[in-house]
């Protein structure tokens, strides 16, 4: 157990409303990332972060954009929610010897409509 | 760049048969493997590792195996049982590139029947 929650764990949002979705650790590691799953497409890397303030972009992160003020809080933010953003969302945090593990939190479901 | 190909699912396996899924990837040089499993609902637990040529990652009664001349990774079971259902996910951590990222493969589901 890594430590790590999501919240919220399910949401139904409109068309062109923004949602923010959090990521929480408890061990203080410096790498969070953040998922999006669809069936056939596996995991897909959205945005990354190595420290607090420090983030990049990772394969698909149109439309997603994201913040971390604190080590533990990773938020992943989607600034007019669109249908093709349905999908599950997953946080993930990296620790282990040179940091190459990464450890998953439970997902988020989020529908928009 | 880095890929990860996996075969496709669903693999439907009856209890205490051999499992194998296969794993294949491109990549410079000498990566880090990994085995996730994704039950349903719920997050990836990362499974095994190896991080050099012919590791063997093993645990829970899957193993793996690094080979480099075949830039393979294939997961291996000898006696399924109906808990193991979930879907795979074989990843790697390439050599190029920051942040630690890892490329996953699109998943494969295994389903064990009694």
């Amino acid at each position: 157990d890594a430590g790590i929650t999501q919240s919220p764990r399910h949401k139904v949002t409109e068309t062109g409303t923004p949602v923010t979705l959090r990521c929480h650790q408890t061990e203080n590691h410096r790498y969070m990332y953040w998922y999006r799953q669809d069936p056939g497409h596996g995991l897909r890397l959205i945005h990354y972060s190595y420290g607090v303030k420090d983030t990049d972009k990772g394969e698909v992160s149109d439309g997603y954009s994201v913040s971390r003020s604190k080590t533990e809080d990773f938020l992943l933010t989607l600034e007019s929610a669109t249908s093709s953003q349905t999908s599950v969302y997953f946080c993930a945090i990296s620790k282990g010897d040179r940091e190459y593990e990464q450890y998953f939190g439970p997902g988020t479901r989020l529908t928009v409509t | 760049g880095d890929s990860v190909t996996q075969m496709e699912g669903p693999v439907t396996l009856s209890e205490e048969a051999f499992l194998t899924i296969n794993c294949t990837y491109t990549a410079t040089g000498y990566p880090s493997l990994f085995w996730y499993v994704q039950y349903p609902g719920e997050g990836l637990q990362l499974l095994l590792k190896a991080t050099k040529a012919d590791d063997k990652g093993s645990n829970k009664g899957f193993e793996a195996t690094y080979r480099k001349e075949t830039t393979s990774f294939h997961l291996e079971k000898g006696s399924v049982q109906v808990s193991d259902s979930a879907v795979y996910f074989c990843a790697l951590r390439g050599l190029t590139g920051g942040g630690n990222k890892l490329t996953f493969g699109t998943g494969t589901q295994l389903k064990v029947e009694l």
